[in-house]
């Protein structure tokens, strides 16, 4: 099975509003990705975290790793219709260190 | 913007066919992969490699094959086309040291009929 998973599968919220998605894995890590792929497109990678790290901000966003817990969490700030997107986190395993594996994703609507 | 590049972006065969998904990247990554990914649905690996003349199988089997001839390119290879086939492919890559971002191609969606 894939390494990490994300929940909610779907989230639809207004535009101003804050989105939080979550992502759980299993084995141990050296770092988690959150990705953004637009309908039809390419991935677009976000921020990476390591897992020596708690927490990394860049722009609106917002990650948190819990090494303890296996999981991250993903914050969009004051969310926009163009951030209408699937997110993905992304896993390397410490025994597979080159393999980046991706869980299944949040979609995420935004209404104007 | 990201160097890396897919052709074709769209792709309709016929079952039996032969096709080769081409990827290009021009910023000197050794890591490259490919990714099979239905519709609104998760990313599977199906190929990575460490370099040149480096190939390994993903966690997804996969009837294709790739080659790494050069550290720019790496194709993807279907010898027998199948309705099964049907999918977006992705293809990736990431700097050597394993701890920085992966970057993505447009994709490949592929329609067999």
């Amino acid at each position: 099975s894939q390494q990490g998973e994300e929940d909610p599968q779907a989230l639809s919220i207004q535009e101003g509003e804050n989105a939080t998605m979550n992502c759980s894995y299993k084995t141990s890590i050296n770092n988690l990705q959150w990705y953004r792929q637009n309908s039809g497109r390419g991935l677009v990678h976000l921020i990476l975290i390591r897992s020596n790290e708690r927490e990394k901000h860049s722009g609106r966003l917002r990650v948190t790793l819990d090494t303890s817990k296996k999981s991250s969490s993903l914050l969009i700030t004051a969310s926009r219709a163009a951030d209408t997107a699937s997110y993905f986190c992304a896993t390397d395993s410490r025994t597979s260190y080159d393999k980046v594996i991706f869980g299944p994703g949040t979609s995420l609507s935004v209404i104007p | 913007e990201a160097d890396i590049y897919q052709t074709p972006r769209y792709l309709v065969i016929g079952t039996g066919k032969k096709i080769t998904l081409e990827c290009s990247q021009t910023m000197g990554h050794d890591k490259m992969y490919w990714y099979q990914q239905d519709p609104g649905m998760e990313l599977h690996l199906i190929h990575y490699s460490y370099g040149v003349n480096s190939t390994e199988k993903g966690d997804l089997s996969s009837e294709s094959t790739v080659s790494r001839i050069r550290t720019e390119h790496f194709p993807l290879t279907l010898e027998s086309a199948r309705p099964s086939h049907t999918s977006q492919y992705l293809c990736a890559s990431s700097a050597y040291t394993g701890l920085t971002e992966a970057f993505f191609g447009q994709g490949t969606r592929l329609t067999v009929v």
